[in-house]
């Protein structure tokens, strides 16, 4: 059964610091991981896939990083903002043919002014 | 850009009660999913549907449960008898394939 962690459960970091997150999960039979952003009682907004077959994505300040061997994949957010603050999701897709969703319970970033 | 919507954002019900939950997926996906958060909980795979029928369903996803494609376009999901545990975060996605899961906003369920 595919278990996804991540670290920290929470960070906080002043204004302009470069950060990063970290997950990691179980079984490395993967289709793709995605990261995700939720804002308090919102959704979950799409902020990068990368498929078993890549090493790396990047969009604006954010690059992901996958090492699927080691089952682990990175976050790296750039010159962090205030409005970067959220919590950040990790979840794999694996399993079947279904390409269902394992989540971690996430990092509750704060970015202070 | 396309989005997922759902109805309602927020249904309040008693405890035994049916309910529905309604999703439109993005219109070209082939792959729809529902998952649930309780409070403070993880994001939780409930059930995935493909070519009209049910692909994959977890543990939570029991007899009280259901989910329809009446239309060809909305995408339900039927809770007979709600209990409390039922309370929670539902989110419907959709995706073309093993690509990008795209989110709807939710539909708060409380079961009083």
């Amino acid at each position: 059964k595919q278990e996804v962690t991540q670290i920290p459960a929470a960070l906080s970091v002043p204004e302009g610091e470069n950060l990063v997150l970290n997950c990691s999960f179980t079984d490395s039979a993967i289709y793709n991981l995605q990261w995700f952003r939720q804002d308090p009682g919102k959704g979950l907004t799409s902020l990068l896939l990368i498929q078993s077959s890549q090493r790396e994505q990047t969009s604006g300040r954010l690059n992901a990083s996958l090492d699927k061997s080691s089952g682990r994949s990175t976050l790296y957010i750039a010159a962090s903002q205030p409005g970067d603050s959220a919590t950040y999701l990790c979840a794999v897709s694996s399993g079947g043919s279904n390409y269902k969703l394992t989540f971690g319970k996430g990092t509750l970033l704060t970015v202070n002014p | 850009e396309p989005e997922v919507t759902q109805t309602p954002s927020h249904q309040v019900t008693q405890m035994g009660q049916e309910v529905i939950l309604r999703c439109v997926p993005i219109s070209n996906h082939l792959y729809f999913y529902w998952y649930r958060q309780i409070l403070g909980q993880k994001v939780e795979f409930l059930v995935s549907f493909y070519n009209n029928e049910i692909s994959e369903k977890s543990e939570i996803f029991d007899d009280q449960f259901s989910v329809e494609r009446p239309d060809g376009s909305n995408f339900t999901l039927k809770i007979r008898s709600t209990k409390l545990e039922d309370s929670a975060m539902y989110f419907c996605a959709s995706s073309w394939g093993s690509d990008t899961q795209y989110f709807g906003p939710g539909t708060r369920l409380t079961v009083l």
